[in-house]
């Protein structure tokens, strides 16, 4: 089975914090995504990667960056962080070219 | 336009009832459609998917219902039970593994 895992579960951060989240996967995937969930929106993408070193932005990267420097590894950053991006972040991956998408089970941050 | 519209928001079935959910596309490229389950404290996980060259997938009790000229799909949940309560989510995107637009979400209950 297809694991991606998110390195935490919950984070409370402090505004105009660096937040980093960080993303695993064992599957030697080449896609990668970073989503947002929020009641009422459903899942919002913020970046994608379609290979190391690569990224896309998605509908909402205002206040976003990635790192992708590792294929089995995504970091979503928040460069100062605010109280608007308080939010569930979710992980995804799939192979090159093809889906479905596996999500991580993702991380709960509040930012205070 | 990239919109997955989803209906209704929330959903209260008794227990061995049909639970029907409905999405609407606007993209005619689109060519991959999946629904996606979660549980709470849990990412989404894929329950089914459908192309559009065919009307209709059924796996056990769910069944995707495809309509292309109407550009709309639905989930249909047969003798839907406690343990389906969990928040559905329809999406739509490419084979070739593109990001995936979702809907916002339905909340399901089915009550005992």
């Amino acid at each position: 089975d297809v694991k991606v895992t998110q390195s935490s579960r919950y984070l409370v951060k402090r505004t105009g914090e660096k937040v980093f989240l960080e993303c695993v996967q064992d599957m030697d995937h080449e896609n990668m995504f970073w989503y947002r969930q929020d009641p009422g929106l459903g899942l919002r993408l913020i970046y994608f990667s379609y290979d190391v070193k690569m990224k896309e932005k998605g509908d909402i990267p205002e206040g976003y960056s990635v790192s992708r420097e590792k294929k089995e590894r995504f970091s979503l950053i928040l460069e100062s962080a605010s109280t608007n991006q308080t939010s569930m972040y979710l992980c995804a991956s799939s192979i090159k070219g093809s889906q479905p998408q596996h999500f991580g089970d993702g991380t709960r941050l509040s930012i205070l | 336009q990239q919109q997955v519209k989803q209906s209704p928001q929330s959903l209260i079935v008794q227990k061995g009832g049909i639970s029907i959910i409905n999405c609407a596309y606007e993209n005619t490229a689109f060519d991959y459609f999946p629904w996606y389950q979660q549980f709470p404290g849990k990412g989404p996980a894929l329950l089914i998917a459908i192309r559009p060259d065919v009307s209709e997938k059924k796996e056990g009790r769910f069944t995707i219902s495809f309509n292309k000229s109407a550009k709309q799909f639905s989930l249909h949940i047969m003798d839907s039970q406690p343990g389906d309560s969990a928040t559905y989510f329809c999406a739509a995107g490419n084979q070739a593994g593109t990001a995936l637009i979702f809907g916002k979400g339905t909340t399901l209950s089915v009550s005992s």
